[in-house]
């Protein structure tokens, strides 16, 4: 079946640096990936879409300066968390796009000191 | 947009009892539907699909939901709860952009 990893699954970063994380499908190529975050206790909410080659169509209220996404492949989306605050300690989710199901990565917990 | 609204934020039963987790959507067109458990620190696992084909769709560990286009409703079911059905559900729709909209959530707890 369609597998999407996430590395890392857990980091922990300093108040105003920064931290990327990746998103890949190992055994297929996605033209769209999706971003989540899931706050504890919470729904996961989307981020954005991105779509590979393109640059990514944010939702409302999330800051695209602050949360960069960069879709460089079929196979490869990457978040980064610039000047990271505590408020943006979650649980950061992706999702690859294959026809029309979407396949969920393991999660990435986020945790900003 | 479509959207969906998960009524119980939490759900209790007892170990061999029947488990009802109920969704209702909003969309102006026959919606893709989902279910998804998510286990303590763990990532999405689907548990079942609608896409307009049967109404009453089958999933895994023995859930099953029914798709009522009448009550606009997908209510996830099983008739005998276990001890590792604990686990966050999330009632899910597809939007016509393909991203997927999840609801709030339900915890559920199954008592000993």
């Amino acid at each position: 079946g369609a597998v999407v990893s996430q590395h890392p699954s857990r980091v922990i970063c300093k108040s105003g640096t920064s931290v990327k994380i990746e998103c890949r499908s190992l055994d297929f190529q996605a033209t769209t990936m999706f971003w989540y975050r899931q706050f504890p206790k919470k729904s996961l909410m989307l981020m954005a879409t991105s779509n590979e080659g393109s640059k990514a169509t944010y939702e409302q209220g999330v800051e695209k300066d602050k949360f960069l996404i960069n879709h460089a492949s079929l196979t490869l989306s990457t978040l980064t968390v610039t000047s990271a605050h505590p408020e943006d300690s979650s649980f950061y989710i992706c999702s690859a796009k294959m026809t029309r199901e979407q396949y969920f990565g393991p999660g990435t917990r986020l945790t900003v000191t | 947009a479509q959207s969906v609204t998960q009524l119980d934020s939490h759900v209790s039963v007892s170990e061999g009892t029947p488990v009802l987790l109920r969704c209702n959507y909003s969309s102006s067109y026959s919606p893709s539907l989902f279910w998804y458990v998510q286990h303590p620190n763990k990532g999405l696992q689907l548990l079942l699909k609608y896409t307009s084909a049967a109404t009453l769709v089958k999933g895994i560990n023995g859930f099953e939901a029914e798709f009522k286009k009448s009550e606009t409703s997908f209510h996830l079911t099983k008739p005998s709860a276990h001890m590792s059905d604990a686990a966050e559900y999330f009632c899910v729709v597809r939007n016509n952009n393909n991203d997927m909209r999840f609801g709030a959530g339900t915890r559920l707890t199954v008592k000993p």
